[in-house]
């Protein structure tokens, strides 16, 4: 079975301090591994990374992939109170149809105060 | 508003009775995905479908759950004979074929049921 622990569980901080959000994984025929964040109800999409070393830039976020050690870092610079969500890691398995399928971590609830 | 939407958004059911769930999803997306959601945790997936076909089905989901996308567009989730362990967040959502895909799913905001 595939399996992505995401650390930590949470984090609460103040506006303008950097996180870092860690997500390891396992999974058979690995394809590519994707960051969500979630405010309300819906997740929305942020990352999908498939090649180590290569950081995917969005703004404040960023994160890069480690394919050797199986870990993934989601890093958030100058956070602000909109930055509070949670955070999902997901993994997806390569092959035919499967894309889109995914095996989400836990989360890591992100709280940001003024 | 051209999203995924979901109906209905909340449900509360006693244990024994059906329910039914519908998504429709973006109109130009042949993808369409279940996910179930409990408080606490990641999605986890249930079933999807390509076009009318669907593709897989969780190992997890037991027989008392049937998904359907009849003509390829709007797909219903239906569990019968719930039980209290049914109680979840249960999410659809959309995405572009093969060609097209680049990780991104389009999620709804779900239809919570709550079953006494």
């Amino acid at each position: 079975e595939d399996k992505v622990v995401q650390s930590p569980l949470s984090l609460v901080v103040h506006e303008g301090d950097t996180v870092t959000l860690n997500c390891s994984y396992e999974v058979t025929n690995f394809r590519s591994l994707l960051w969500y964040k979630q405010e309300k109800k819906a997740p929305t999409f942020l990352f999908m990374l498939t090649s180590s070393g290569i950081e995917k830039k969005s703004g404040r976020l960023s994160s890069i992939l480690d394919k050797k050690e199986l870990f993934s870092i989601l890093n958030i610079t100058a956070t602000q109170t909109g930055d509070s969500a949670v955070y999902l890691c997901a993994v997806e398995r390569a092959g035919g149809t499967s894309y889109g399928k995914l095996t989400f971590g836990q989360g890591t609830i992100l709280t940001v105060h003024p | 508003d051209t999203g995924v939407s979901q109906d209905p958004r909340h449900k509360i059911t006693k244990r024994g009775q059906n329910v039914t769930f519908r998504c429709d999803p973006i109109s130009e997306h042949n993808r369409l995905y279940w996910y179930r959601q409990t408080l606490g945790q990641g999605p986890e997936f249930l079933t999807y479908f390509q076009n009318e076909a669907q593709l897989e089905k969780s190992r997890l989901l037991s027989d008392r759950f049937s998904a359907e996308r009849p003509k390829g567009s709007f797909s219903t989730l239906e569990i019968q004979r719930t039980e209290q362990g049914d109680s979840a967040m249960y999410l659809c959502a959309s995405s572009l074929s093969s060609g097209f895909y680049t990780g991104e799913l389009f999620f709804g905001e779900g239809s919570r049921l709550t079953v006494l």
